[in-house]
């Protein structure tokens, strides 16, 4: 199955809000809710930060918000902060048993 | 709380095989499905397959068919990832994840196990 399309970085300053796009197809994101996004520090593991198209597990900051229409789900991020610049993926369920990634966005803060 | 702790670094020659290991705790193994995800140098995450612990059940993406099983021990708690013939290509941090019981997160990830495919 093909990687999920994401930009390859998006930018913002400190306090402003920012949305990180990932586009699926019919066979994905536009079918199944179980759309997650990841949050990763350079040298570390991913965290969960939103599964489910726009559930936040426990302790995620609520600075984090996910939604989806069609094949498009969206990470955003209000009230931006230095310590949120990192690489985001999203994720998603793809049927057949098979998942795939976006290839990733990096986040800048300006 | 829940860990997944994996091996360590490994170095390996093409054709070679490898074995990594990730014991969970802090949790009923066979309750959840794990996952493998790799990541190249500098590039994104890529998902391998997943394996339900309680049945032995799994499923892997296509391009690793054939030269990947990923198995568990319930015994100790410890799922491994065995890849073989392999190509300098298959440099990567592997993680292990678990998926969440009831939705479709990977909500605990292990630290990662650096596999370098080296001449």
């Amino acid at each position: 199955q093909s990687a999920l399309t994401q930009p390859a970085s998006v930018s913002g300053s400190p306090g402003q809000s920012i949305t990180i796009s990932c586009t699926g197809s019919s066979i994905d994101v536009g079918n199944y809710k179980f759309v997650s996004w990841y949050q990763q520090y350079p040298g570390e593991a991913p965290k969960l930060i939103i599964s489910d198209v726009n559930k936040r597990p426990s302790g995620r900051s609520n600075r984090f918000s996910g939604s989806s229409s069609g094949s498009t789900a969206s990470l955003t991020i209000s009230g931006l902060q230095t310590e949120d610049e990192a690489d985001y993926y999203c994720s998603s369920y793809a049927g057949s048993s098979s998942w795939v990634f976006g290839g990733g966005t990096k986040l800048i803060v300006l | 709380q829940v860990q997944l702790v994996q091996s360590g670094a490994e170095v390996k020659k093409p054709g070679a095989s490898v074995k990594v290991s990730c014991k969970a705790s802090g949790y009923t193994f066979s309750g959840n499905y794990l996952h493998w995800v790799r990541q190249a140098p500098g590039q994104g995450l890529e998902w391998m397959g997943w394996i339900n612990p309680a049945s032995g059940d799994t499923h892997y993406i296509q391009q690793f068919q054939g030269r990947v099983t990923m198995s568990s021990d319930t015994s100790i708690s410890t799922l491994y990832l065995h890849l073989n013939r392999l190509r300098h290509d298959d440099t990567a941090v592997y993680y292990c994840a678990r998926i969440g019981r009831f939705s479709g997160g990977l909500d605990h990830w292990g630290q990662g196990t650096l596999v370098t495919v080296a001449s």
